[in-house]
């Protein structure tokens, strides 16, 4: 199993540029998640998947959409990158559905974005 | 909403020395996740604590949640290079999500 993945690993945008982000899962697991990691802030959650055709906001979901494709994939849009939006996402997953106890998430490698 | 806080935010020790780190709620908790991320990787699951006063051991870390079910700690014991990265504590969100502390990060010198 490949467990979380993630793509691409790198990216380099200039502004106004768009882009997705893709993430898959081969656990099986109901919720999936985007955070963002910048340097003292820790993770940051911007959306999420309880389960395939839903999506929540998060807490910083301005400038993002999200699309979660089928139970495996769910993916991250930047419509127009900003220099803010600069910094590294990472993709999780877990087995936890609706009514259900939190459960262990799993990351992805990560995605390095930059945005001139 | 939730948060949970997590001191100190940087620890350097030296190669043999003790590291703790610290997690604290203004409310009562259901369970709390710790999670090492080494540098340059991702984080990854380290442990969950659910009863009040439960203390865990792997290894050379220690885990404990307090009784109040408001804070819990990590202590490594004599730390090597190997334990360079940072620790994170999460907790359970209103909607079932994780919160993620800040994260401590740890540098260990040989």
């Amino acid at each position: 199993n490949a467990g979380v993945t993630q793509t691409p690993k790198f990216q380099v945008l200039k502004t106004g540029q768009s882009m997705t982000l893709q993430c898959a899962q081969d656990m099986n697991h109901n919720s999936m998640y985007w955070y963002r990691q910048d340097p003292g802030m820790g993770l940051r959650l911007i959306y999420y998947s309880a389960s395939e055709g839903t999506t929540d906001k998060g807490e910083v979901p301005n400038g993002y959409n999200v699309s979660r494709l089928n139970k495996r994939e769910f993916s991250l849009r930047l419509e127009s990158a900003a220099p803010s939006q600069t910094s590294v996402y990472f993709c999780a997953s877990s087995s936890l559905g609706r009514g259900t106890r939190t459960d262990t998430q799993y990351f992805g490698p990560g995605t390095r974005l930059t945005v001139l | 909403g939730q948060q949970v806080m997590q001191i100190p935010q940087y620890q350097h020790v030296q190669e043999g020395e003790d590291f703790t780190t610290y997690c604290n709620s203004s409310t009562t908790l259901s369970n709390i996740q710790w999670y090492k991320q080494r540098p340059g990787g991702h984080p990854v699951f380290l442990i969950q604590l659910v009863k009040s006063g439960e203390v865990k051991k792997q290894k050379r870390l220690t885990f404990q949640f307090g009784e109040a079910k408001k804070n819990s700690s990590l202590h490594i014991t004599a730390t090597q290079t190997t334990d360079v990265g940072t620790y994170f504590c999460a907790v359970r969100g209103s909607q079932g999500n994780l919160i993620f502390g800040k994260g401590t990060k740890l540098s260990v010198k040989p």
